[in-house]
């Protein structure tokens, strides 16, 4: 059965501090496997997208990272903000779903001041 | 680029109305998009896909004559929840999976609908 699991569920760090997040992921075949933030009551924006064959792609200070062998997938935040504060969410895709995500339960951020 | 527009943006109604929710690509055409509803922390739920000028394909367990979609052109599809119940209060959120990209499936997502029923 595809799945895709997060941890942690919830997670609180201060401002400035860094953290990561963890993605486990048992989908086959696999396309691709997308991080999203999702602010509360807002629709969720993709942060990155990674294929089979990337290991680490960057977007400002979100670094996310993907190990297709261990089907395993982390999102860094480095020097927190206030307005990190929120979902993040691992979405992966499995190749002929026709489009379909397998979405994550999300981990929810909270970087306090 | 590449933005996907809901409205309403939350609506309250009485139990037993309908209520109507677009969701647009505002500068790509999409020829599909997916329907989503999500309740207070918990992931988003396939509801149904919608492809333009043909039915909807619904997941299992949704309602097709409950949860009516419509995709009449390649940048506007609309969910109208007939007869809503309190129980349909949630968070519906739309993608869109741009025409000309669709070698990673990249789906663009609304900002989402908040329905209360009363």
């Amino acid at each position: 059965k595809n799945q895709v699991e997060q941890s942690p569920q919830s997670l609180i760090i201060l401002e400035g501090k860094n953290c990561t997040l963890q993605c486990n992921y048992t989908v086959s075949p696999f396309s691709n496997l997308r991080w999203y933030k999702q602010d509360t009551g807002r629709g969720p924006v993709s942060l990155t997208i990674m294929t089979f064959s990337e290991n680490t792609k960057s977007n400002g200070r979100y670094t996310a990272t993907l190990d297709a062998d261990t089907k395993q997938s982390s999102l860094h935040i480095t020097a927190s903000q206030l307005s990190d504060s929120a979902s993040y969410i691992c979405v992966v895709s499995a190749w002929g779903s026709q489009g379909n995500l397998i979405f994550g339960k999300g981990t929810k951020l909270s970087v306090k001041p | 680029g590449a933005v996907v527009s809901q409205h309403p943006s939350w609506v309250i109604c009485k139990s037993g109305t309908s209520v109507k929710i677009e969701c647009r690509s505002l500068d790509f055409q999409a020829t599909t998009m997916f329907w989503y509803r999500q309740f207070p922390k918990q992931s988003l739920m396939l509801m149904a896909t919608s492809n333009e000028g043909s039915k909807a394909t619904y997941e299992q367990g949704v309602e097709k004559d409950k949860f009516l979609i419509n995709h009449a052109s390649l940048t506007l599809s609309t969910l109208t929840v007939t007869s809503a119940h309190p129980e349909d209060s949630s968070f519906y959120i739309c993608s869109a999976r741009d025409r000309w990209r669709t070698t990673q499936e990249t789906q663009y997502f609304g900002p989402g609908t908040r329905l209360l029923v009363l």
